[in-house]
């Protein structure tokens, strides 16, 4: 049974790099069916999606978030990782991540990780 | 971006009555060169990340219930859950993967009556 969890800081300080990683157990992140992707929720404005990978190191992003985003993978560790630079409070939400179906820029998510809170905040 | 619309934002339903929720969306969804809908519906319990229940608009995912059923197409989709029963108490969310980037409904929250 495939499980992602998310791991990473809390609390991030405005201005800084919100740094993600997601472990992917239960099957191989290098499987050529499926992309890997990240999800933000927040109060304000709900599920948003922040981009994907693929095991070959494609990426997909969000254009709202395209110039603070990176996306990578790490096949032999099984995870891939996202960095969200120059945080502001808006940033502040559940991040989940979860596989990607259909394709990297567009498709259904299943399943996804358990989600971890980051704050961002002084 | 295609905008997700959902209503209502919440119910109460009776346990054993059915739960109608809609969803739609500002352009179509409704790819014409295989006539498949690319919608999506989640469940959310509370504390617990989203559920993928139904895809391709109305297929349902292995080991969802009978009782949730997905319709509709081009721009207005519909999710019943039929018999509600205690456990379905949740927050119900669509989603279309036609274009990037893909955007969600803001939520309906199911409630007991």
């Amino acid at each position: 049974q495939l499980q992602l969890q998310e791991s990473g800081p809390g609390l991030v300080r405005p201005s800084e790099t919100l740094s993600l990683t997601c472990t992917v157990s239960g099957g191989s992140i290098s499987s050529s069916v499926y992309y890997w992707g990240w999800i933000r929720q927040s109060p304000g404005k709900g599920l948003e999606w922040i981009g994907s990978v693929y095991y070959s190191g494609s990426t997909y992003y969000n254009p709202s978030l395209q110039s603070r985003l990176t996306i990578s993978v790490n096949t032999s560790k099984n995870q891939f990782s996202l960095n969200l630079q120059s945080v502001t409070a808006a940033d502040t939400a559940v991040y989940y991540c979860a596989r990607l179906i259909f394709s990297g820029y567009a498709g259904w998510f299943d399943p996804w990780g358990q989600g971890t809170l980051v704050t961002v905040s002084s | 971006d295609i905008v997700m619309t959902q209503s209502p934002d919440s119910l109460a339903v009776s346990l054993g009555e059915r739960a109608t929720i809609n969803c739609k969306s500002s352009q179509s969804v409704l790819y014409s060169s295989n006539n498949k809908n690319y919608l999506a519906w989640y469940q959310q319990k509370l504390g617990q990340p989203p559920k993928l229940l139904i895809n391709w608009a109305s297929t349902r995912e292995s080991g969802v219930p009978d009782r949730f059923s997905g319709s509709g197409s081009g721009t207005d989709f519909t999710l019943i859950i039929n018999s509600l029963q205690a456990e379905d108490v949740a927050v119900y969310y669509c989603q279309q993967y036609y274009s990037t980037p893909p955007t969600f409904g803001q939520g309906t929250k199911v409630e007991i009556k």
